[in-house]
């Protein structure tokens, strides 16, 4: 089966750099994903890391390890908007498809104060 | 560009009822999946399809089905609802690139 573990809630002050860990276990693995979710919305896509490393994209960087199952994103200057909730997914190929789907984390909901 | 629509954005059903939703894929996706979230849990997969076919099925009841037509958009059923069916529907396409889409999902609420 899949299992993918992040924190539940995590604040920060405006202009400050928050890290949200992600760890998995996971079978196929085939790439990790790192949505934002602003409340009653759809979830946007923020970064994809398949290899090891860092993935950095303006204020917001993702890193990948998998040998040890983990990933965190990084978000840089913190602005108020930055409040939601991140999600991290990882895609697994199924058996007899290349597609994968994403097993998704409970959510990591970020608030900034002022 | 169009990105990835859903309808109807909220819907109201009672127990026992069946529902319809619809999604259409951002022009060029062949592949579509659907996602249930309930609140304050990430989205969990219920079915992929690509090319009109089923490509993956998750851990959901057979009440639960779903169908992509030839020009890419999907419909997905649920018979016989129950008040935990209520949760927000989401709606993915991708197509040759790792990311998928969401649409902005259905909010049903079963009472």
């Amino acid at each position: 089966g899949q299992n993918i573990d992040q924190p539940t809630e995590m604040t920060a002050t405006e202009g400050a750099i928050v890290q949200i860990n992600c760890t998995y276990q996971t079978s196929g693995f085939n790439g990790l994903f790192w949505y934002q979710q602003h409340a009653g919305e759809a979830p946007t896509f923020l970064s994809y890391n398949v290899l090891d490393g860092l993935e950095e994209k303006g204020r917001f960087s993702s890193f990948l390890s998998r040998s040890k199952g983990y990933s965190y994103l990084l978000l840089k200057e913190l602005q108020m908007k930055d409040s939601a909730s991140y999600l991290c997914a990882v895609r697994a190929s199924d058996r007899g498809s290349t597609l994968g789907r994403l097993y998704f984390g409970r959510g990591t909901q970020l608030t900034v104060w002022p | 560009d169009a990105g990835v629509t859903q309808s109807p954005t909220h819907l109201i059903k009672t127990r026992g009822q069946h529902v319809t939703l619809r999604c259409s894929p951002i022009s060029g996706h062949k592949s579509v999946s659907w996602y249930q979230q309930v609140l304050g849990q990430g989205p969990q997969f219920i079915f992929q399809y690509y090319e009109k076919e089923e490509r993956g099925r998750g851990n959901f009841p057979d009440r639960f089905s779903a169908r992509q037509f030839p020009n890419y958009s999907s419909e997905l059923n649920v018979n016989a609802l129950l008040l935990g069916d209520s949760a927000l529907y989401l709606c993915a396409s991708s197509h040759h690139h790792p990311e998928a889409f969401f649409g902005q999902g259905t909010r049903l609420t079963v009472v």
